[in-house]
């Protein structure tokens, strides 16, 4: 079956500086990919959607500039935290889906630690 | 905005039990409806769908139920095992948004 690859799983780094996840589909050509963030024992929230070529739509309340996502080819899409600060320490999920209506497959997920 | 919610934050079965999650939902309009399981540390993995043109949908040990009426889900797992531990969440979608807004989950342990 489809398989979206995330990586890394894991990462610590310094406030300050700036960490980006990648999300890859591996068999599929993935016209849109949306980015979550989960915070311990709570939910999924989405954070924005992007598609192939333009530019991400932002949920209301996720700051564009400081979370910037590029997805430049239908199998990645990138997600860049900018100047991370510990309150942006959390467990980042991407998602997409291609042809295949309403066929969402989720990576593994990024642990995103802000020292 | 519309929400989903679930009823209970936890639940704890004996193995070799039925369990049943239950989820309540806001969105009217919303007409396909999906459960996850999610261990810790992982993302999502996809366990059944079903669409609102349908009531009761079967898979492997695994039954959703849809009532529209009073906009309710649930996910029903026959002989539970301790691999079934996890947290499982529902999620909606309405049309071709292919957006999921996701309940806020249920933990579900099983005891030995």
């Amino acid at each position: 079956g489809a398989v979206v690859s995330q990586h890394p799983s894991w990462v610590i780094c310094k406030s300050g500086t700036s960490v980006k996840i990648e999300c890859r589909s591996l068999d599929f050509q993935a016209t849109t990919m949306f980015w979550y963030r989960q915070f311990p024992k709570q939910s999924l929230m989405l954070m924005a959607t992007s598609n192939e070529g333009s530019k991400a739509t932002y949920e209301q309340g996720v700051e564009k500039d400081k979370f910037l996502i590029n997805h430049a080819s239908l199998t990645l899409s990138t997600l860049t935290v900018t100047s991370a600060h510990p309150e942006d320490s959390s467990f980042y999920i991407c998602s997409a889906t291609g042809t295949v209506r309403e066929k969402l497959f989720f990576g593994s997920g990024t642990q995103l630690s802000v020292l | 905005g519309e929400s989903v919610g679930l009823h209970l934050p936890t639940l704890s079965v004996q193995e070799g039990d039925n369990s049943i999650i239950n989820c309540a939902y806001s969105n009217s309009a919303s007409d396909y409806f999906i459960w996850y399981k999610q261990e810790s540390g992982k993302g999502p993995q996809f366990i059944i769908d079903i669409r609102s043109n349908m009531d009761k949908r079967q898979g492997q040990r695994v039954t959703v139920l849809l009532n529209k009426t009073v906009k309710h889900l649930s996910l029903q797992i026959a002989a539970t095992q301790p691999g079934d531990s996890a947290v499982y969440f529902c999620a909606e979608t309405t049309g071709s948004a292919r957006q999921l807004t996701f309940g806020s989950g249920t933990q579900l342990t099983v005891l030995p």
